[in-house]
């Protein structure tokens, strides 16, 4: 099983500042990962398909990046609707995994 | 539009039994894989199950191996979850969700998840 590790858990922050969330993998998932948006009594929102790809209707400000193990997602200016829990995904291999999550909180 | 609405949970006892539903609306159905994703309480995203279009092929987690079973009727646009010997740990929040490619795309049954239903809430407990 490959095993995702967020970090940070938690990212004070502050409207306007730019947020940088981590994703590592176990062993490589190609490009196969996607980043989530979760808010409280919500169900998770697809933001980020295949390691960069933006999901229909995603704003530009939200960005990812990486391959292999290394990833990453960039929020270049933290909306007040921004500040929420994020989680990485991949689909590289069975079963399909989540990492542990990242909060973003207002500062 | 895409909906996808979840039924069937609620409070069950351990070693007990229980059936999800999600009813689909706004596509085509047959064409997409569907899955199942657990939230415990408090607690991060888990995935459950999936299976292919056709519901030929189908997909478990380790932790529900032998224990749950995926199914669709798409005649009827309907995702299953039959959820058996179910045990504390398998309290949670049941999401249903679609994959985002379609059958022409290779490897479509794991595709990522862009829509999802407000999920239904499994309560094992004596």
């Amino acid at each position: 099983e490959i095993v995702l590790t967020q970090s940070p858990a938690t990212l004070s922050l502050s409207p306007g500042e730019r947020a940088t969330l981590s994703c590592r993998a176990s062993q490589s998932v190609s490009n196969y990962l996607a980043w989530y948006q979760q808010k409280p009594g919500q169900a998770p929102r697809l933001l980020i398909y295949d390691a960069s790809n933006r999901a229909t209707g995603i704003p530009a400000r939200f960005s990812g990046s990486g391959s292999g193990t290394d990833f990453t997602l960039t929020i270049s200016s933290l909306e007040p609707e921004d500040f929420a829990v994020y989680y990485c995904h991949q689909r590289s291999n069975w079963p399909l995994t989540f990492g542990g999550g990242t909060k973003v909180e207002i500062k | 539009e895409v909906q996808l609405l979840e039924s069937g949970g609620g409070l069950v006892q351990p070693g007990g039994s229980l059936r999800l539903s999600c009813a689909a609306s706004g596509f085509t159905f047959q064409d997409y894989a569907m899955n199942w994703v657990r939230q415990a309480p408090g607690k991060g995203l888990e995935w459950v199950s999936g299976l292919s279009g056709s519901g030929r092929r189908t997909y478990n987690a380790d932790s529900v191996k032998g224990r749950f079973t995926i199914s669709r009727d798409n005649s009827k646009n309907t995702l299953y979850l039959q959820m058996n010997s179910l045990r504390d740990e398998d309290t949670a929040i049941y999401y249903c969700a679609k994959g985002l490619e379609s059958y022409r795309n290779s490897g479509y049954d794991k595709s990522p998840f862009d829509y999802w239903g407000q999920g239904t809430l499994v309560t094992v407990s004596s």
